[in-house]
């Protein structure tokens, strides 16, 4: 059971919006920055959004980021094929000392 | 071209222990916390242990406190993750990760390597 809480699939269309949730609580979210990682199959994860809503050099703009007390939110528009992956959100949990990350979300682009 | 590449895995028995290294390149590693992340087969990430740039802050999760120690040897440019008394839930892919900053804060994981495999069982 991880200590942030992410739908575990979301789907859409090529050329489409989606977006994905990352709930968690005060301890983490609500009083912490995130960032949004992206994995494909068999490679190490890669950072996509971080202090919220910044995009690391390289990150297109179809990735954006934003937080809203202790849940936070991926968007990603012009969904290409190449999106397919799977998405996880992460931040610091100030009561455990520690980092979380959520459990993951799979995007298939239909 | 900045680099992380793990490497001391393998197959090792419960109760057992490992060391994993993380040699880093192409950039100051001094100026950089680190962190520990593993992936267990089929499953998410989840962090292990961080370590700020000079050794003064660590932190652990809950599920490896007391049986693993994190430590970083600047001479070196390497990280290190020693795993004691290892069980079969660690079994698992262990990625390094450069944090964006120096210390234990943000949480921001940058840059990482490709990972190393440890397979706990008899």
């Amino acid at each position: 059971q991880s200590v942030l809480t992410q739908p575990p699939s979301v789907s859409a269309a090529p050329g489409q919006k989606v977006t994905i949730s990352c709930s968690g609580s005060s301890s983490n979210i609500g009083n912490n920055y995130v960032s949004w990682y992206k994995q494909l199959p068999g490679t190490a994860p890669k950072l996509l959004i971080y202090d919220n809503n910044q995009r690391p050099s390289g990150i297109p703009d179809r990735f954006s980021g934003s937080k809203s007390g202790t849940s936070a939110t991926l968007g990603i528009t012009g969904l290409q094929t190449g999106d397919e992956a799977d998405y996880y959100c992460g931040t610091r949990d100030s009561s455990l000392s520690a980092g979380v990350f959520g459990g993951g979300t799979k995007l298939t682009v239909l | 071209e900045v680099q992380l590449v793990e490497s001391g895995g393998g197959l090792v028995q419960p109760g057992r222990s490992l060391r994993l290294s993380c040699a880093a390149s192409g950039f100051t590693f001094d100026d950089y916390a680190m962190h520990w992340v593993r992936q267990a087969p089929g499953k998410g990430l989840e962090w292990v242990s961080g370590i700020s740039w000079n050794s003064g802050n660590t932190g652990y999760a809950d599920s490896v406190k007391g049986r693993f120690t994190i430590s970083r040897d600047t001479a070196k440019n390497s990280l290190y993750l020693q795993m004691n008394r290892l069980r079969a839930e660690d079994t698992a892919l262990y990625f390094c990760a450069r944090d964006m900053g120096p210390d234990l804060y943000y949480y921001y994981m940058d840059v990482w390597g490709k990972g190393t495999t440890v397979t706990v069982s008899s």
